[in-house]
Order: C-alpha cells, then sequence, then structure tokens
C-alpha cells in the first residue's frame, strides 16, 4: 500500500499523559498536514510541513501540541498532559500538488 | 461566520435521482476548492477538484462561482454506494511554500440514498 500511513490507529489514555502519533507520507510528498477532527465536524488544520520545515501552525495547536518531521519524511505529532478534550481522529495529510490525500488517522480517547 | 459553510442535510434521496449540495465560503482570497467524500469513521477521500469552468467525472459534476463565493456538487443516477458525507473544502494559501496552506473544510453534507 503506498497512501499515507498512521500508527497508532487507536489510542486510549488517561488524562495527563503524554501521547505520540506517527504519519508516514506518500513518499514523493513533501508536503505533510495534520488535522483533528471531532465528531459532527470537518477536519481542523493544525500544522503544515514542507519538507522538515514547520511552515505554519494553527492557533489550534496549544503549547501541549508539538510536530516534528525530522527528516522530511515521516512526521510524529506529540501531545503532553492529555485533557479529555483533546479526544478527536487525528488525521494525517500529503500532497505534491495542491490536492492532498489523508491517511486512516489516529483515534485519541483520553479518559 | 464560519468559512465554509454546508447544510449538513441528512438528504434522504432514493436510489436513481440527482441531488445537489451546496457551500458557502467567506475569504474571497481562497484559491483551491475541492470536494471530499468521508464514509463513516473513515478519512476523507477527495472525490474532486472544482474549476471556475465547472468540471464533470462521470456521475458528479462540481460548479465554481467565484463572484458569488459559491460552490456546487451534482450526483446525477444515485448509487446506494453515493451514502456518505460530503465535505466543502477550500484552499486559501498560495502554492508556493510558507503561508496558509491547510485545507478548510465545512462541516460536511450527508447523504443517505434509499432504495
Amino acid at each position: 500500500d503506498t497512501g499515507v500511513s498512521q500508527d497508532p490507529r487507536h489510542k486510549i489514555t488517561k488524562r495527563g499523559q503524554n501521547v505520540t502519533f506517527r504519519c508516514d507520507p506518500i513518499s514523493e510528498h513533501n508536503r505533510l498536514y495534520w488535522y483533528r477532527q471531532t465528531l459532527g465536524q470537518g477536519p481542523e488544520f493544525l500544522t503544515y510541513f514542507q519538507n522538515e520545515a514547520q511552515l505554519e501552525k494553527s492557533r489550534l495547536l496549544s503549547d501541549r501540541f508539538s510536530a516534528e518531521r525530522p527528516k522530511g519524511s515521516f512526521s510524529t505529532l506529540e501531545i503532553q498532559r492529555t485533557e479529555q478534550g483533546d479526544s478527536a481522529m487525528y488525521l494525517c495529510a500529503s500532497s505534491f500538488t495542491n490536492q492532498q490525500f489523508f491517511g486512516p488517522g489516529t483515534r485519541l480517547t483520553v479518559l | 461566520r464560519k468559512e465554509v459553510e454546508q447544510d449538513p442535510g441528512p438528504f434522504n434521496v432514493p436510489e436513481g435521482a440527482t441531488v445537489a449540495f451546496n457551500c458557502t465560503y467567506s475569504n474571497s482570497a481562497s484559491q483551491s476548492f475541492f470536494w471530499y467524500r468521508q464514509d463513516c469513521r473513515k478519512e476523507p477521500k477527495l472525490l474532486m477538484s472544482v474549476y471556475s469552468s465547472g468540471n464533470e467525472d462521470g456521475r458528479f459534476t462540481a460548479q465554481l462561482n467565484r463572484a458569488s463565493q459559491y460552490i456546487s456538487l451534482l450526483i446525477r443516477d444515485s448509487k446506494l454506494s453515493d451514502s456518505a458525507t460530503y465535505l466543502c473544502v477550500v484552499n486559501v494559501g498560495p502554492y508556493s511554500g510558507g503561508g496558509a496552506d491547510g485545507l478548510t473544510f465545512g462541516k460536511g453534507t450527508h447523504l443517505i440514498i434509499q432504495p
């Protein structure tokens, strides 16, 4: 499968714990995006990388959130001191043109 | 005002009928426009890009009206497999690196095709 992959697919954690998600984009795509989606809403943009450079961060991305793409390939999204409001689907997308392709997402549940 | 607004539905439509969705966007600087389809508990999948000249892909036709900041999607001869949530999506940012390049999604319109 040469699509965008994300790991893990599901994560259940207790409030206050740290979690880290991984995204592997389509190999020739230089742009990588993170989104968050809650029930009944469309995905909301969090942050964006072009190669290894993080070029934009949404105001939704609080100080507890950090994303990296160290070698311009895979990316990680870390949430520190999770809160119940962080429960959502975290989607990664990649692109080479203006069309973005999404991975299956990581569903986070914070208890 | 939300940046991208859609009627959430649900739209209940008999199989074989034609159905149309609309959405409006608030940022006149928006440069790229798309319809995505999302099945329950799955990721969004690109259905089609939308151009001012209008574009068609099989049973699907998309139209953009920049003056009215309005996007439409028409589905002809609807199939049971068309049941899904349809997300109207705009991209403000220039495709040149930097700037706002994330997609802005509407909440989606839920379509149910009935046999």
